[in-house]
């Protein structure tokens, strides 16, 4: 079974704070993706990297960074977090494109007071 | 511009019974299309998927049915079961690796 893990299940972080959600995956899948869930308007797309050091802006990059520096690991930095990205964060792994199925991990709920 | 459209948030079904949830999208361009269970507390687990040249696609008690004319899809439940009460997400994408998902529909199977 593919494994995502995420680092933390909960993390609490002050305004303007750097902030970093680690994901890692077990599989040797090639793409990995950073998704956002809010109340209302479902999963949406952060980023996404489909090889090592290689990256693509999904539909809302805005105030997010990514770094994928080993296969395996695919980091979302929030370089200035502020409080309109609290929020449920998923990571997510798939082996290639097109139809292979998303694996995602169990999420990182992110609140920025 | 929202391209998927769940359009019923939620859906109560008695165990036993089928359940149907409905996905709606705009963009002609998609061409597969997949359907995600949702827990709380966990992330999203894959379910059934289907491409644009099928009609329908079987995996044990789900069916996914393609309307490509229609530009709709359904995932039929059959028979349902308490366990099945999820979030259900419907998702599409077209080359490589973008998906859209829509906002999804959450199912309660009540004993």
């Amino acid at each position: 079974d593919v494994k995502v893990t995420q680092s933390s299940r909960y993390l609490v972080k002050r305004t303007g704070e750097k902030v970093f959600l680690e994901c890692v995956q077990d599989m040797d899948h090639e793409n990995m993706f950073w998704y956002r869930q809010d109340p209302g308007l479902g999963l949406r797309l952060i980023y996404f990297s489909y090889d090592v050091k290689m990256k693509e802006k999904g539909d809302i990059p805005e105030g997010y960074s990514v770094s994928r520096e080993k296969k395996e690991r695919f980091s979302l930095i929030l370089e200035s977090a502020s409080t309109n990205q609290t929020s449920m964060y998923l990571c997510a792994s798939s082996l290639t494109g097109g139809e292979s199925p998303l694996h995602f991990g169990n999420g990182t709920r992110l609140t920025v007071t | 511009d929202q391209q998927v459209k769940q359009n019923s948030p939620s859906l109560s079904v008695q165990e036993g019974r089928i359940s149907i949830l409905n996905c709606d999208y705009t963009n002609s361009m998609f061409d597969y299309f997949l359907w995600y269970k949702k827990y709380p507390a966990e992330g999203p687990t894959f379910l059934i998927s289907i491409s644009s040249i099928k009609d329908k696609n079987e995996d044990g008690r789900f069916t996914v049915f393609l309307n490509k004319s229609a530009k709709h899809l359904s995932l039929h439940i059959v028979p349902s079961q308490p366990g099945d009460s999820a979030v259900y997400f419907c998702a599409a994408g077209f080359g490589n690796y973008k998906l859209t998902f829509g906002k999804g529909t959450l199912l309660t199977v009540n004993p």
